[in-house]
């Protein structure tokens, strides 16, 4: 079955601590991206990667780091997480950039 | 600035009547626009979509009007319960404009009363 897994679903953690969300997609997409949904302001995105070892700052990638060692694979990492990084994270996959996006289930990200 | 408008936070539509979506855009560059569904506590699904060469798509009961200046509109004929869900509008710039990515509205949530 073609899709994008997201790690964890939900997590809650304090100011500074480190934390990384795994995203994997299983349909050989070279495009992938990271969104954050907020109330209000809809799907932002955060970063993309066009292909292994390329990445790009989205709209809003300031707290954020990405990595892209292997095709399928997408983790985004929070260095040192704040309470304005509480957010529902997307992670998305295509072919292309600017057509059809698969999306992960999403993880919710709670930061106290 | 938001470039993709979708001015209706919220739209409730009887059961089996039409519901209609409306989503604006101000960037001359899009040509491009996607629908997404969104349930909760799930990510976001493709609908359907259309160029801007295009007035019009068909899917089923969704229909896709893109008619007006930077304006578009997503019709759902008739609508259903399982309609309910957050629907997202999406734009994405004419290829090989060094900006490719979709951007997206702050989406309309859709209830449909039975």
């Amino acid at each position: 079955e073609a899709q994008v897994t997201q790690n964890p679903r939900y997590l809650i953690t304090v100011t500074g601590k480190k934390l990384t969300v795994t995203c994997s997609q299983n349909m050989n997409h070279e495009y992938m991206s990271w969104y954050r949904q907020d109330p209000g302001l809809g799907l932002r995105q955060i970063y993309y990667s066009m292909n292994v070892e390329v990445t790009d700052k989205g709209d809003v990638p300031e707290g954020y780091k990405v990595s892209r060692k292997e095709k399928r694979n997408f983790p985004l990492i929070l260095e040192s997480p704040s309470p304005n990084q509480t957010s529902l994270y997307f992670c998305a996959s295509s072919w292309l950039p600017e057509r059809s996006q698969f999306f992960g289930p999403g993880t919710r990200l709670t930061v106290l | 600035d938001q470039q993709v408008k979708q001015n209706s936070p919220s739209l409730s539509v009887q059961e089996g009547r039409i519901s209609i979506l409306n989503c604006d855009y101000t960037n001359s560059m899009f040509d491009y626009f996607l629908w997404y569904k969104k349930y909760p506590a799930e990510g976001p699904t493709f609908l359907i979509s259309i160029s801007s060469i295009k007035d019009k798509n068909e899917d089923g009961r969704f229909t896709v009007l893109n008619k007006s200046a930077k304006h578009l509109s997503l019709h759902i004929v008739p609508s259903q319960p399982g309609d309910s869900a957050v629907y997202f509008c999406a734009a994405s710039p004419i290829s090989n404009f060094g900006n490719e990515k979709l951007t997206f509205g702050t989406g309309t949530r859709l209830t449909i009363i039975p």
